[in-house]
């Protein structure tokens, strides 16, 4: 199976700025990733697809970028609203696989 | 505007048959592929299995000997039933739609159901 590797696990960060989210894969996959973001107690929501599509109703300050095995989910100008976990998740194989996740908190 | 509603037993003894359903509202089922994926403290997320147009279906190689996905059309619900289950299985259960976005861009799971938390215990 695939291996999703995400990092950081956690960050803290302010209104404002801007956060970068890595996502890397143990083979090479092309652009077949995709980022969720998911509240407490909620289900996750799809953000990007297919690492660059910006999925309908997103808000454009959220952006993906990569392709191969090093991927990045970049939220610029971070709302309240964001502070969330963020998981990729690929779809080359059948057998699909997400990352661990990254907790966005609020410093 | 699809929407998924799942039900299901929320708490199960060690080696009984976790059985959960999913229903889906608004939208096409027969067109699209479905899935089941949960999620623990200790696994993260993890995808369980989906069933396509022709009721064919895909398992997760860890789950697959306990894994069954089922679907009837006429009430576009899609069922999960996962045999022996043991205190590893506690987990928060999510249906989702497959959406497939083409050959150079792959497939998502979008949207997903509110999950039911299922909690197995003695």
């Amino acid at each position: 199976d695939i291996q999703m590797t995400q990092s950081p696990s956690s960050l803290s960060a302010s209104v404002g700025d801007r956060v970068t989210i890595s996502c890397r894969a143990s083979q090479r996959i092309n652009t077949y990733l995709n980022w969720y973001q998911q509240k407490s107690g909620k289900a996750p929501k799809l953000l990007i697809y297919a690492a660059s599509s910006l999925q309908s109703g997103v808000p454009s300050r959220f952006s993906g970028s990569g392709s191969g095995t090093d991927f990045t989910l970049t939220i610029s100008n971070l709302q309240p609203e964001d502070f969330a976990t963020y998981y990729c998740q690929q779809s080359y194989s059948m057998f699909l696989t997400f990352g661990g996740g990254t907790k966005v908190e609020i410093k | 505007q699809v929407q998924l509603q799942q039900w299901g037993a929320g708490l199960l003894k060690p080696s009984e048959t976790l059985s959960l359903t999913c229903a889906v509202y608004g939208g096409s089922f027969s067109d699209y592929y479905w899935s089941w994926i949960r999620q623990s403290p200790t696994k993260g997320l993890e995808w369980i299995g989906e069933i396509d147009q022709t009721g064919g279906t895909n398992y997760n190689p860890s789950l697959k000997s306990r894994v069954t996905i089922s679907s009837d059309t006429s009430k576009a619900q899609f069922s999960l039933r996962l045999t022996s289950v043991t205190a590893a299985d506690t987990a928060v259960y999510y249906c989702a739609r497959i959406t497939y976005f083409g050959e150079d861009k792959g497939n998502c799971f979008d949207p997903w159901g509110p999950g039911i938390l299922v909690t197995v215990s003695s």
